[in-house]
């Protein structure tokens, strides 16, 4: 079925560390990788999305990697702070004839001072 | 532009009633979705539209009904609310690429 899993659910590292969130999917056929980003109490915003014709993409401290053979894709956090404390969701494109977009289950991230 | 909006922000129902939750986008997008959320779960995709006319069930459809008669709006309709759809729902639409969120409706039943 159209699925993604993400991992960790939860994640806590130390200001300026880096964070790594990992996300697999079910159809060989998603061609769109989309990163969401939501504090508490607001809507999920975009941050950084990849297409399969691409193998990294990066936009100053937040980089995206795929593997489209092992279908799994990663969101890399470098010199996290504060700031970046929020619950991000990795999601999938299932059928580009419909747009169809399936999140993931959601990684807390906590930055600690 | 005021991207999508979504009304109302919050609602308490009692089990058994129904309601409709409004959406709207003002960016002439094609695709339109809904979503619940929920502790734990992520978003949930409950029904999606391809365009006016155009709807298809998303991983938890039951109990919820969707139409999209214009471009611009994409109402959800609970017809006999349960405890169970207590969550936050967001609409959402997008072009080719990026998906936009509305800002959510907080929604009750007891």
């Amino acid at each position: 079925g159209e699925n993604v899993e993400q991992h960790p659910s939860t994640l806590s590292v130390q200001e300026g560390d880096s964070a790594v969130i990992k996300c697999t999917y079910s159809d060989s056929a998603s061609n769109y990788f989309p990163w969401y980003k939501q504090e508490l109490g607001k809507r999920p915003q975009l941050i950084i999305d990849i297409r399969s014709n691409v193998g990294e993409k990066k936009d100053q401290r937040i980089a995206v990697t795929l593997n489209k053979t092992a279908k799994h894709f990663s969101l890399h956090i470098t010199e996290t702070q504060p700031e970046d404390s929020a619950v991000y969701f990795c999601a999938a494109i299932f059928s580009s004839n419909t747009g169809k977009l399936i999140f993931g289950q959601g990684t807390t991230l906590q930055v600690k001072p | 532009n005021a991207g999508v909006t979504q009304t109302p922000k919050f609602q308490v129902l009692k089990t058994g009633q129904s309601m409709t939750l409004q959406c709207a986008q003002d960016m002439n997008h094609e695709y339109m979705s809904w979503y619940r959320q929920d502790p734990g779960m992520g978003l949930r995709l409950i029904h999606y539209s391809v365009g006016a006319g155009i709807t298809d069930q998303g991983e938890v459809p039951n109990g919820y009904n969707v139409s999209r008669s214009t471009t611009e709006d994409f109402p959800l309709r609970l017809l006999s609310a349960a405890p169970s759809q207590t969550s936050v729902y967001f609409c959402a639409s997008r072009d080719g690429g990026q998906q936009y969120f509305g800002p959510g409706t907080r929604l009750t039943v007891t």
